[in-house]
């Protein structure tokens, strides 16, 4: 079974410039999130979906960050206009269910440096 | 808002040795879910262990077990003859029980150094 993938890996750009990562789920998963991890934290939820539809977005930064998950299969992520304090890693999970017990898997995140 | 407080910022360990993890958190939630996430050098996270708040039974994962303490709010991992595959950052992680919207809240982690 194929895990979660992303891409790019890696990705580095400088301040005010915009970036995009993309996110494939596990197939059949309807549970979407994406986190984020600032070096020496634990990741943070920005948003999950259900489907195609958000569940959670409390912690999106809205005036910047957008994420959409068109035909509620794969996902992407978008900042606009990048700051200084966005660099950290993006990780991408996602839940066969979005119950309790719906175990999230995650992919290999996607590392950002803004200069 | 629940909070996970891991007070271990680094750890290390023998092989074969065994090695227990802290793990604390706050909340005023009576159902909930408790979780350790291993997360290796290559970063991609892996559930390692989860245990449900409404049972009292400790959660058992071969070598990986679990000390939950719902009245104190402790959650520690214990690992049990220590690998070098075991080297690893360890995040200790909360849910609330709900129907949709199932948050993980990590803490900062802890990183084990399994040494030979």
């Amino acid at each position: 079974e194929a895990g979660v993938a992303q891409s790019p890996r890696y990705k580095i750009i400088e301040k005010r410039q915009s970036v995009a990562f993309w996110c494939n789920p596990i197939s059949g998963h309807a549970t979407l999130y994406w986190y984020q991890q600032i070096l020496g934290q634990g990741p943070k939820l920005l948003i999950q979906f259900q489907n195609n539809g958000v569940v959670d977005d409390s912690q999106l930064p809205k005036d910047r960050f957008s994420a959409e998950r068109l035909k509620g299969v794969d996902s992407t992520l978008k900042i606009q206009p990048a700051k200084l304090e966005d660099s950290a890693v993006y990780l991408c999970a996602s839940s066969l269910s979005a119950g309790a017990l719906g175990t999230q898997y995650f992919g290999p995140g996607t590392r950002l440096l803004v200069l | 808002a629940q909070t996970v407080t891991q007070s271990q910022p680094e750890m290390s360990v023998q092989e074969a040795e065994t090695v227990t993890l802290s793990c604390t958190y706050d909340t005023s939630e009576n159902n909930y879910y408790l979780f350790w996430y291993k997360q290796p050098p290559s970063r991609q996270m892996i559930l390692v262990i989860r245990q449900e708040a409404y049972k009292q039974q400790n959660a058992t994962e071969n070598r990986f077990s679990v000390n939950f303490q719902k009245a104190a709010k402790s959650f520690s991992l214990k690992i049990s003859d220590s690998q070098l595959g075991d080297t690893a950052m360890y995040f200790c992680a909360f849910m609330k029980h709900v129907e949709y919207g199932n948050k993980l809240v990590f803490g900062a982690g802890t990183i084990l150094r399994v040494k030979s």
